[in-house]
């Protein structure tokens, strides 16, 4: 059981590439989540998922795209990477109302 | 909107000391109250989750509080050891969407 799994740990990208970062939970729970860190603030809510199929925008979706279409995978796509989406980037699933976090994805955009 | 502060941002206690971290949030309709441990450079990890009908929980050295009257979460942390400096995360949960404060940072000094 490897619990929340991201990929990958860290990730360069020069302004307007794109790129997808990986979530994966063998969990098998419904419920999922990306949120960004920046340095010294709390984690803010980018987008999530209830199920399979089923997505929604959360505080700070702009920029973003997501997918749901195993209950195990819930990648998240940056199409035009800017300056403003250097983060550290979580992923968390959620059981009954315990929020289970990955290791992060740490992006850098210069 | 929904908006979660934690005071202060760092604190700094001798090692065997009680200590209560802080948690605020602005509106009260709010369904559970978490709290993280993040170490440096990693994820978050659930420490105490109070259900919105619950006033407190407990897990060995650690007890959280809820007063949602008050807008207020604490977090006790006994007889504090260097092991527990870390980043203190809480967070507000709202239907399906959840609200993170800033932190407070923990240092316990041997």
């Amino acid at each position: 059981n490897a619990g929340v799994t991201q990929t990958p740990k860290f990730r360069i990208l020069k302004i307007g590439q794109s790129m997808t970062l990986q979530c994966t939970q063998d969990m098998n729970h419904n419920y999922m989540y990306w949120y960004r860190q920046d340095p010294g603030m709390g984690l803010k809510l980018i987008y999530y998922s209830v199920g399979a199929g089923i997505t929604d925008k959360g505080e700070v979706p702009n920029g973003y795209n997501v997918s749901r279409s195993t209950t195990e995978d819930f990648p998240l796509r940056l199409e035009l990477a800017a300056p403003s989406q250097t983060s550290v980037y979580f992923c968390a699933s959620v059981l009954g109302e315990t929020q289970y976090f990955g290791p992060g994805t740490r992006l850098l955009v210069l | 909107k929904q908006e979660v502060t934690q005071i202060p941002a760092a604190l700094s206690v001798p090692e065997g000391e009680n200590l209560v971290l802080n948690c605020s949030f602005t509106d009260s309709a709010i369904y559970n109250l978490q709290w993280f441990r993040q170490d440096p450079g990693k994820g978050l990890t659930s420490l105490l989750l109070i259900q919105s009908s619950q006033r407190e929980q407990t897990s060995g050295r650690l007890n959280a509080s809820l007063d949602k009257s008050s807008g207020r979460s604490t977090l006790y942390i006994a007889a504090s050891q260097p092991g527990d400096s870390a980043t203190y995360l809480c967070a507000g949960g709202y239907g399906n969407q959840f609200y993170f404060g800033t932190g407070t940072s923990l240092t316990v000094i041997p």
